[in-house]
């Protein structure tokens, strides 16, 4: 069975540090998505990509974060610099066409910021 | 594994009762609404999905209902088991806008 993958699956840095998540989702899936998830809440989406342009990143705090798909297939997060309130988990996700198909989610990165 | 909803609302209920796991939703143009099931240290799982045309949809042992005059979507799971036991979060779509939100999800505990 397809599933998305990421890495690295547990990341801990001290602040100011610069971090990058990898995202690979299911083939074929047009859509893919970038989360925040703080301990006792629910996901926040950061960016959502279409093939490879970016169609929502209103919630990504553009100062210090980015995140490309360069190809359309893979994904890369980036926080440069890292500060404290950045600890969290990143999850990853795919559709196949866009936000009304199923999302599919990968297992997450947890982010320690020291 | 980490623990996923420290704080999160609980609803406990005994092996073999039904659930009944509700949500309110913010934004009246919403067209697509999904359950998810998180457990820890693992991604949310899709469990059902419901279009704003519609007000019920069932699957095997769970239900969604969705009220758009309230705004108000509820996950029912008939026959709880403890494979059931997990955070559930409710989220919302909206097409014109592509915002994805989820709520602040629920912690279902199911007794023995």
């Amino acid at each position: 069975e397809a599933e998305v993958a990421q890495s690295p699956r547990y990341k801990i840095t001290e602040k100011s540090q610069a971090v990058a998540f990898w995202c690979d989702p299911i083939s074929g899936h047009a859509t893919l998505y970038w989360y925040r998830q703080i301990l006792g809440q629910g996901p926040e989406l950061l960016v959502q990509f279409q093939d490879e342009s970016v169609v929502d990143d209103s919630q990504l705090p553009k100062d210090r974060f980015s995140a490309e798909r360069l190809k359309g297939v893979d994904s890369t997060l980036k926080i440069q610099p890292a500060e404290l309130g950045d600890s969290a988990m990143y999850l990853c996700a795919s559709s196949k066409r866009d936000g009304t198909d199923t999302q599919y989610f990968g297992p997450g990165t947890r982010l320690t910021v020291l | 594994g980490e623990s996923v909803g420290l704080h999160l609302p609980t609803l406990s209920v005994q092996e073999g009762d039904n659930s009944i796991i509700n949500c309110a939703y913010s934004n009246s143009a919403s067209d697509y609404f999904i359950w998810y099931k998180q457990e820890s240290g693992k991604g949310p799982q899709f469990i059902i999905d419901i279009r704003s045309n519609m007000d019920k949809r069932q699957g095997q042992r769970v239900t969604v209902l969705l009220n758009k005059t309230v705004k108000h979507l509820s996950l029912q799971i008939a026959a709880t088991q403890p494979g059931d036991s997990a955070v559930y979060f409710c989220a919302e779509y909206t097409s014109g806008t592509y915002k994805y939100i989820f709520g602040t999800g629920t912690r279902l505990k199911v007794l023995a």
